[in-house]
């Protein structure tokens, strides 16, 4: 059973406006969350993450949320613009376990012009 | 240039034949990691590595073989390959665990 998931399979935003795209968890031992944006024919590249001490992080237009009493963090963009059109996948590891990562199926975000 | 490079990049081969799929990074990394990308279910991985000589079983290992002889590669191997092995592998680096990994470009696998 997968411990980490993202239940929206795509997501399209007009260029501009807000992109949220949302990941839940599991397993309540992790306590560090990534996103990382994947475009066709590349691997992944790392955006932003956030320790379980924290309840939000910043960089530039991405702002991660998490919601550890929901087991929940999402990613926010704003504002969204076409070449963040990609896949997004969500992240997770923790102290019990550390060396291991678990990631989300991935959202598939379209930002239309 | 930093960077995770992976060889070959697509292989198509058939069932049983053993093979190796090539990762070497240049930025000194102690953490690395293989992964395989299937649809629907997102990255899961198979083996990682620590440091040198250190390396144990991701989420699903089975039918995969890993070595860290030296510190900057990491390969993967498939001793007999089957079907279900067909899929986009990404090879992974970090400075220690508790980091944003680094990804290569991936390698398509195709078993027939």
């Amino acid at each position: 059973d997968q411990q980490v998931k993202q239940n929206s399979p795509s997501l399209s935003v007009q260029e501009g406006r807000i992109s949220i795209l949302n990941c839940d968890y599991t397993n309540s031992m992790f306590d560090y969350f990534l996103w990382y944006k994947k475009y066709p024919a590349e691997g992944p590249t790392f955006l932003i993450s956030i320790s379980s001490i924290k309840d939000k992080n910043e960089d530039g237009r991405f702002t991660v949320f998490l919601n550890k009493s929901a087991k929940h963090l999402s990613l926010h963009i704003v504002p969204s613009q076409p070449g963040d059109s990609a896949v997004y996948f969500c992240a997770a590891t923790g102290l019990y376990n550390f060396n291991k990562f678990y990631f989300g199926s991935g959202t598939k975000l379209n930002v239309k012009p | 240039e930093a960077q995770v490079t992976q060889n070959p990049r697509y292989l198509i081969t058939v069932t049983g034949k053993k093979l190796t799929v090539t990762c070497s990074q240049n930025m000194n990394h102690e953490y690395m990691s293989w992964y395989r990308q299937d649809p629907g279910l997102g990255l899961r991985q198979i083996y990682y590595s620590m440091n040198v000589e250190v390396t144990d079983k991701g989420d699903v290992p089975e039918g995969y073989k890993v070595s860290r002889k030296e510190k900057r590669n990491f390969p993967l191997i498939l001793e007999s390959p089957s079907p279900n092995q067909t899929s986009l592998y990404f090879c992974a680096s970090s400075p220690k665990v508790m980091n944003e990994q680094f990804f290569g470009p991936g390698t398509r696998l195709t078993v027939l």
